[in-house]
């Protein structure tokens, strides 16, 4: 069973339109994350936060902002949707690292700009 | 530079059989390490995690090996069935940032014929 939820699924969007992909979780977990991942590639942090009103960018270079004002929410916004946007959005969360709760992953956002 | 190198990248094998899916680390200083399983179109799903005094750890038909002296790690899989179809992804965090940091392998394709 899923304690972490991403919306929509699936998203084909025109380009220059401004999208926002939720993610919410429901273990209160402090930390949360986003990746990206293209197929066959591995994931890059993209963005995370340590807790509400913390967000940081992580390695990959995006165009995308987060914000962090309740501790279950974590959602992503695209301003100005480009084909380069297209991939896939994973949100992951993360209780204690070595505990059962560790780390958890969402079913992922594929995000297609056209 | 911090990495994470599995092999093979793609492995075809008839239902039943055995395979084994190997994860090369350079990461230093070592926390974790995870194996986990995405289907097509998912988030990756959590199989096993190992810590340093760890040498394995089994999850049903799922079974770990790390030997953290040569930072390699492997996942043995018994009797395959068709849904054991997924990328099988090898993770590794470090311990040298209150973040702990996460290192992704590109994943061992796996496919499970009849």
């Amino acid at each position: 069973e899923a304690d972490i939820y991403q919306t929509p699924r699936y998203l084909v969007i025109g380009t220059g339109k401004k999208i926002t992909l939720e993610c919410s979780q429901t273990m209160g977990h402090d930390k949360m994350y986003w990746y990206q991942q293209d197929p066959g590639m591995e994931l890059h942090l993209i963005h995370y936060s340590y807790g509400v009103n913390s967000t940081e960018k992580g390695d990959l270079s995006s165009e995308s902002t987060v914000s962090r004002i309740r501790t279950e929410h974590f959602p992503l916004t695209l301003e100005s949707a480009r084909p380069s946007h297209t991939s896939q959005y994973l949100c992951a969360s993360s209780g204690p690292p070595s505990g059962p709760e560790g780390y958890t992953f969402g079913s992922g956002t594929r995000l297609t700009v056209v | 530079k911090n990495q994470v190198e599995q092999s093979p990248q793609s492995l075809i094998i008839l239902e039943g059989k055995n395979c084994t899916l190997q994860c090369n680390y350079t990461v230093s200083p070592f926390s974790n390490l995870r194996w986990y399983k995405q289907d097509t179109g998912r988030g990756p799903v959590s199989l096993t995690i190992m810590t340093f005094s760890e040498n394995t750890k089994s999850n049903g038909r799922y079974t770990a090996t790390l030997d953290a002296d040569t930072k390699q790690s492997s996942l043995h899989i018994t009797a395959s069935q068709l849904s054991d179809s997924a990328s099988y992804i090898c993770v590794v965090s470090d311990r040298g940032s209150t973040l702990g940091r996460l290192y992704f392998g590109r994943g061992t394709q796996l496919t499970v014929w009849p």
